[in-house]
């Protein structure tokens, strides 16, 4: 069965340090996002591509983080520098089509766990 | 905005009994879809069940049905001989205008043989 592959699956940093979230979403699935997941709540998007190009950034605190999906299969999620409050789960989702009427269904990795001392 | 609202941080259920999850959601789209995803402990999210919002006969798979109440904006789980596997976190999200997905907090599931 086909998965959305996600590394690291653990990430220990420093504050102020760089990490660097990596996703490769199943073969032919046009759109990719990412979600943060604080422990206890649910996931929030942070930010969502359709192929190359982001559909939504708007949930991005693009002063320290940025994504790219630059061939539009494979994406990169960093964080520069960390802080604090960015330990969470990150998540990478991937749908086969954007469908305005929201009707996707979205398959998951197993996501990447950061903690930042 | 979108909202997605889960009121039930913890639920337990003896096992082969039934539990019912809660949701209630806002939208101002008219066509939209509904969903439940279950996340097991250190384990990836999954899909359990999806609502189309515009079909009136509620969906089911297998021992996961759902209640959906349109005009109260209410959109329950029920789970049936609940199984030892069960126990997970459950989500309920609403698909966004975008195609994204939008969630609620979560209710913990417990299930005691």
């Amino acid at each position: 069965e086909a998965e959305v592959a996600q590394s690291p699956r653990y990430k220990i940093t420093e504050k102020s340090q760089a990490v660097a979230f990596w996703c490769d979403p199943i073969s032919g699935h046009a759109t990719l996002y990412w979600y943060r997941q604080i422990l206890g709540q649910g996931p929030e998007l942070l930010v969502q591509f359709q192929d190359e190009s982001v559909v939504d950034d708007s949930q991005l605190p693009k002063d320290r983080f940025s994504a790219e999906r630059l061939k539009g299969v494979d994406s990169t999620l960093k964080i520069q520098p960390a802080e604090l409050g960015d330990s969470a789960m990150y998540l990478c989702a991937s749908s086969l089509d954007l469908l305005g009427s929201g009707a996707n269904v979205l398959t998951f990795g197993a996501g990447s766990r950061l903690t930042v001392l | 905005a979108q909202t997605v609202t889960q009121s039930q941080p913890e639920m337990s259920v003896q096992e082969a009994e039934t539990v019912t999850l809660s949701c209630t959601y806002d939208t101002s789209e008219s066509d939209y879809y509904l969903f439940w995803y279950k996340q097991p402990p250190s384990r990836q999210m999954i899909l359990v069940i999806r609502q189309e919002a515009y079909k009136q006969q509620n969906a089911t798979e297998n021992r996961f049905s759902v209640n959906f109440q349109k005009a109260a904006k209410s959109f329950s789980l029920k789970i049936s001989d609940s199984q030892l596997g069960d126990a997970a976190m459950y989500f309920c999200a609403l698909g966004g205008s975008q195609g994204n997905l939008i969630f609620g907090k979560g209710t913990k599931l417990s299930v005691k043989p």
